[in-house]
């Protein structure tokens, strides 16, 4: 089954514990990114990454890190997680940008 | 970047017809025009896409017009299930680029 795969899907855990988020998606998919949803702001979109080695900033990048390694691999790397990175996330991925996304389930994080 | 505009929620009735307007007006050439569907807690599920007049398929339809300015997303008879909210996104084809999402519009549907 086509599918982006997240894990944890939930998640707590304590301030500058780092912590990663992991992406997966088994549709040879190009583009993938990373977006955070809060109440009444939407999803806004952390970090994108349009192929292997190729990442960029979104709207929030500060306080998250990313790295694309691989195709089908996307980790969002919190070196030193703060409560205002407790959130809704979400990973995405498209075979080019501008088409169709694929989201994946979503990890709840909580960082008290 | 295209800036999109929606409505922030609209009521309807289960059976009725809705139809979202989004407004799109600095839309570029290359852009295409994509809708999203969101339950709580879950990701945002595509619906639809088009770049000019007409796009239909199996749960929607997409009407732009020739100005490609604005565009609406058509939902035949309605259930409560279509509770959501719904995503208008310009996007960009070919260049390194961000893709925004609004804040959406959130369908309530009546029984």
């Amino acid at each position: 089954e086509a599918q982006v795969t997240q894990n944890p899907r939930y998640l707590i855990t304590v301030t500058g514990k780092k912590l990663t988020v992991t992406c997966s998606q088994n549709m040879n998919h190009e583009y993938m990114s990373w977006y955070r949803q809060d109440p009444g702001l939407g999803l806004r979109q952390i970090y994108y990454s349009m192929n292997v080695e190729v990442t960029d900033k979104g709207d929030v990048p500060e306080g998250y890190k990313v790295s694309r390694k691989e195709k089908r691999n996307f980790p969002l790397i919190l070196e030193s997680p703060s409560p205002n990175q407790t959130s809704l996330y979400f990973c995405a991925s498209s075979y080019r940008q501008g088409h169709g996304y694929t989201f994946g389930s979503g990890t709840r994080l909580t960082v008290v | 970047l295209a800036k999109t505009t929606q409505p922030i929620s609209m009521d309807s009735y289960e059976g009725q017809e809705v139809n979202i307007t989004c407004s799109h007006n600095n839309i570029a050439t290359n852009d295409y025009i994509t809708w999203y569907q969101q339950f709580p807690s879950q990701g945002p599920r595509f619906i639809i896409q088009g770049y000019k007049t007409k796009v239909t398929n199996e749960v929607a339809s997409l009407f732009i017009p020739a100005d490609r300015k604005s565009s609406t997303l058509s939902l035949p008879r309605v259930s409560l299930s279509d509770t959501a909210v719904y995503y208008c996104l310009v996007g960009l084809m070919n260049r390194d680029d961000k893709i925004i999402f609004g804040k959406g519009t959130r369908l309530h549907i009546l029984p």
